[in-house]
């Protein structure tokens, strides 16, 4: 049974670009939860989609958004990226509500 | 007050000897919690869930939930060099999926 599969591993980007991350969750996972994970901040939460819909957000600017498709593919967005949203950005996927996660192996974002 | 708390450590302990990791969170009406596991480099890994006031064991692991006191603990027996990692506590406030983390305990076993 394949993994949480996040998209790509590693990107580097200037300041003031965006950036889009993928993530597919395992088959028959149909909540997909983000996370923002710094040495300093530990695991933020970022969103969470559950049948294309976004069910719960964290506190972040509006510049962090997502998606969830009918396949429960999910992306994020960082539009106008600053130098602190350099991070690991975790996707964890779960059958629904009160189950664990399955996180995937992460984007380590760069922000130069 | 931080939605999840843990003692940063680090926690050092013989191999051999039980590890005890400790979390307070703040939402009292939370209804599930889960240890993780993560290695460094690595993405953090499901090792044990709970959901009753009282103990679950799994193998070496054992989850202690105390609702009233807010309080969940997780105990490694015997524990192994295999088991150092950075441990984090999560609780799921609302049962709404949203779940949050505490800052993680790094433990390390000592041959």
């Amino acid at each position: 049974k394949a993994g949480v599969t996040q998209t790509p591993r590693y990107l580097i980007k200037t300041r003031g670009q965006q950036v889009t991350l993928s993530c597919s969750p395992i088959s028959g996972h149909r909540s997909v939860s983000w996370y923002q994970q710094t040495p300093g901040q530990g695991l933020q939460f970022l969103f969470e989609y559950f049948s294309e819909t976004q069910r719960n957000k964290g506190n972040f600017p509006g510049r962090f958004s997502g998606r969830q498709f009918s396949n429960s593919r999910s992306e994020m967005n960082v539009s106008t990226l600053e130098l602190g949203d350099s991070a690991l950005y975790l996707c964890a996927s779960s059958l629904g509500q009160s189950q664990g996660y399955t996180f995937g192996s992460g984007t380590r974002l760069t922000v130069v | 007050q931080k939605e999840v708390e843990q003692n940063s450590g680090p926690l050092s302990v013989p191999e051999g000897a039980i590890a005890s990791l400790n979390c307070t969170y703040s939402d009292r009406g939370s209804q599930s919690f889960f240890w993780y596991r993560q290695y460094s480099g690595k993405s953090p890994e499901l090792i044990m869930s709970i959901y009753s006031n009282g103990d679950k064991e799994d193998g070496r692991f054992t989850a202690q939930l105390n609702k009233a006191s807010q309080y969940v603990s997780l105990l490694i027996r015997d524990s192994q060099p295999s088991d150092s990692a950075t441990y984090l506590c999560a609780v799921n406030p609302n049962n709404n999926n949203d779940m949050r983390f505490g800052a993680g305990t790094r433990l390390t076993v000592k041959p």
